[in-house]
């Protein structure tokens, strides 16, 4: 079984510019995360999709984030304009409907000069 | 809010050492308890976790966890630590249900000096 695939696995962009990243959930899980970790902080919870509708989006730090799930499927998260401070880890993580086999992508790695 | 606390950022120790990390969490309602290892270049991966039952739960690659809930704690622990257990392991808890978020620790990079 694949697992959960995020690319890029690491991105370089000016402060200023715009970034998609991107997650492949595993086929079949529902729920879809995103998470980050800022340099020495901790993971932090971003969103949760339940197929394609927000479930829950407390975590994102502002609007210059946005994030979608076309069609239930893969999901984006667009980073416009990026900050330095946007720089870090992004991880993905998806679940069944009822939050089994809860897996996390390898991340990636965002780099905001 | 949940909020957890790991006991020490960075930890080295030499092969056949024993191994205790330790991991705090506030949270007054019922919690689900995991510990997630993220080696060199890989994804995080479940060690183990403690939903219910039998507090000492056991993991992969021969760690386990003691769950002391008037501690508020989820200590992990590895008898012998080899090299290739050199990686940053995090505790992280959720709420009630599994399929809600994690909240996860700071970290602790564990070197395992051959």
């Amino acid at each position: 079984e694949a697992g959960v695939t995020q690319f890029p696995s690491h991105s370089v962009i000016e402060k200023g510019q715009t970034v998609t990243l991107r997650c492949d959930p595993i086929s079949g899980h529902d729920n879809l995360y995103w998470y980050r970790r800022v340099m020495g902080k901790e993971i932090k919870f971003l969103l949760h999709f339940v197929k394609e509708s927000k479930q829950d989006e407390s975590g994102m730090p502002n609007n210059r984030f946005l994030a979608e799930r076309t069609g239930g499927t893969y999901s984006t998260l667009k980073v416009q304009p990026a900050e330095l401070e946007d720089s870090g880890v992004y991880f993905c993580a998806s679940s069944t409907q009822f939050g089994y086999g809860y897996t996390f992508g390898s991340g990636t790695r965002l780099t905001v000069v | 809010a949940q909020s957890v606390s790991q006991h020490n950022h960075h930890v080295i120790l030499s092969e056949a050492a024993s191994l205790e990390l330790g991991c705090n969490y506030s949270y007054g309602g019922t919690v689900n308890l995991f510990w997630y290892v993220q080696y060199p270049g890989q994804h995080l991966q479940l060690l183990l976790k403690y939903f219910s039952g039998d507090p000492l739960v056991k993991g992969i690659k021969g760690f386990e966890a003691e769950f002391i809930k008037s501690k508020f704690s989820f200590n992990l622990r590895k008898p012998s630590v080899q090299w290739s257990d050199t990686a940053e392991y995090f505790c992280a808890v959720n709420a009630g249900n599994y399929g809600q978020n994690f909240v996860f620790g700071p970290g602790t990079r564990l070197s395992v000096l051959p």
